[in-house]
């Protein structure tokens, strides 16, 4: 059971928009920046988005990032085939005094 | 060019004792943190632990704290994470990231990684 939770899977077609949620506590995403990764099969993660909504250079503007309270959203727009990847959200949690992670949404391009 | 070269993929019998490591390049190794990732087969991410090589402070996540030891040989630019003793459950892919030592840990990111090494336990 992870500290965020992130929904298992979500899908888009081509070119639509699709966001990816990220939920936590007031000891995780209430309290810090969340950041956002994705991985491909059988390849490290790649970061997507730090401090809550900035994109490291290189990464498209079709990615962004957003935080509300104790949660937090991907978006990712102009869905394209190369997007299937796995996303995984992340914050420091007070409590734990540790980098907690999310569970990785699926995303999937029908 | 940053890049984080970890070692290969290890065969280990449970009870056996075991060190990966992490070579860096590219930046100055002892101004970052590096952490160590656990992925275990199918499944997602799992923050281990950090050290700064700078000053050799370390952090751990209390589910790896007393499980595993991270330390760091700025003269190689490596870091390592070990096992004293490795059991079945520890079979995973291990990830190295960096962590920019201008953020603090709460706020930070890991903006390079490994390519990741495979520990296989089996008896």
């Amino acid at each position: 059971q992870s500290v965020l939770t992130q929904p298992p899977s979500a899908s888009g077609t081509p070119g639509q928009r699709v966001t990816i949620s990220c939920s936590g506590s007031s000891s995780n995403i209430g309290s810090n920046a969340v950041t956002w990764y994705q991985q491909f099969p059988g390849t490290a993660p790649k970061l997507l988005i730090f401090s809550n909504n900035q994109r490291p250079s290189g990464v498209p503007d079709r990615f962004s990032g957003s935080k509300s309270g104790t949660s937090a959203s991907l978006a990712i727009s102009g869905l394209q085939s190369g997007d299937e990847a796995d996303y995984y959200c992340a914050a420091w949690d007070v409590s734990l005094n540790a980098w907690v992670f999310g569970g990785g949404t699926k995303l999937t391009a029908l | 060019e940053v890049q984080l070269i970890q070692s290969g993929a290890e065969v280990k019998k449970p009870g056996e004792s075991l060190r990966i490591s992490c070579q860096a390049s590219g930046y100055t190794f002892t101004n970052y943190w590096i952490a160590w990732v656990r992925q275990m087969p199918g499944k997602g991410l799992e923050w281990m632990g950090i050290i700064f090589p700078g000053d050799s402070k370390t952090k751990y996540s209390p589910s790896f704290q007393g499980q595993v030891t991270i330390s760091a040989d700025t003269s190689l630019t490596t870091a390592y994470l070990q096992w004293s003793s490795v059991k079945a459950s520890d079979t995973a892919i291990y990830y190295c990231a960096r962590h920019p030592g201008n953020y603090k840990l709460w706020s930070g990111f890991f903006d390079f990684w490994g390519q990741g090494t495979l520990v296989a336990v089996s008896s």
